[in-house]
């Protein structure tokens, strides 16, 4: 769901290693959701998305996972590199718009 | 890919002016643009949505009168935020599907960074 006023949970991962984004979504009947990538200073970047009638999507370097029952999605991210810092959110169509959720900021350290 | 083209990128204005924000989409039409707005830290709030020949639809709380919006084309929006204030300063970003939204992610733009002194 929407999350005005928070502020960005963060997430430090040493390069080379994995690292697991988080999303809790709260619409039980929400049937596709899209990762997104933000650098500082630019818009939203496009990384996988996944529909719900699918537990697991792989792309290159990321894989995201659905799980249905508890209403929770991840994002993983192999082998981080520092090209990969950025905030990365989670966001869900309703209602005909798209819905972003908190996002958390990954910071890789070389 | 489809692209979407945000000018400008920076603007700075003086309380009380107003300024206009350009959303292109470079390569498809966009019946329906969306604009948001980011704060620091914060994640997209979504402002309102702009239709091709017809009235935007705004989010709860977002005031129409201040933040104009004209879908003029298949392929432009325009934000116009009037009599600008400090608080208005912020990360306004628009998007456009080149589909329907439920079947296909957004394509944002770059963002344009608002500072009102």
């Amino acid at each position: 769901g929407e999350s005005v006023g928070l502020h960005l949970p963060t997430l430090s991962v040493q390069e080379g290693d994995n690292s697991i984004i988080n999303c809790a979504y709260s619409n039980s009947a929400s049937d596709y959701f899209i990762w997104y990538k933000q650098e500082s200073g630019k818009g939203p970047q496009f990384i996988i998305d996944i529909r719900s009638n699918m537990d697991k999507r792989q792309g290159q370097r990321v894989t995201v996972l659905l799980n249905k029952t508890v209403k929770h999605l991840s994002l993983q991210i192999a082998a981080t590199q520092p090209g990969d810092s950025a905030v990365y959110f989670c966001a869900e169509p309703f209602g005909g718009k798209l819905i972003f959720g908190q996002g958390t900021e990954l910071s890789v350290k070389p | 890919g489809a692209v979407v083209s945000q000018h400008p990128s920076r603007v700075i204005c003086k309380s009380g002016t107003s300024v206009k924000i350009e959303c292109r989409s470079l390569d498809f039409q966009a019946t329906t643009m969306f604009w948001y707005r980011q704060f620091p830290k914060q994640s997209l709030m979504l402002m309102a949505t702009s239709n091709e020949g017809s009235k935007a639809t705004y989010e709860q709380g977002v005031e129409k009168d201040k933040f104009l919006i004209n879908h003029a084309s298949l392929t432009l929006s325009t934000l116009t935020v009037t009599s600008a204030h400090p608080e208005d300063s912020s990360f306004y970003i628009c998007s456009a599907p080149p589909r329907d939204t439920t079947n296909s992610p957004l394509h944002f733009g770059n963002g344009t960074r608002l500072t009102v002194t």
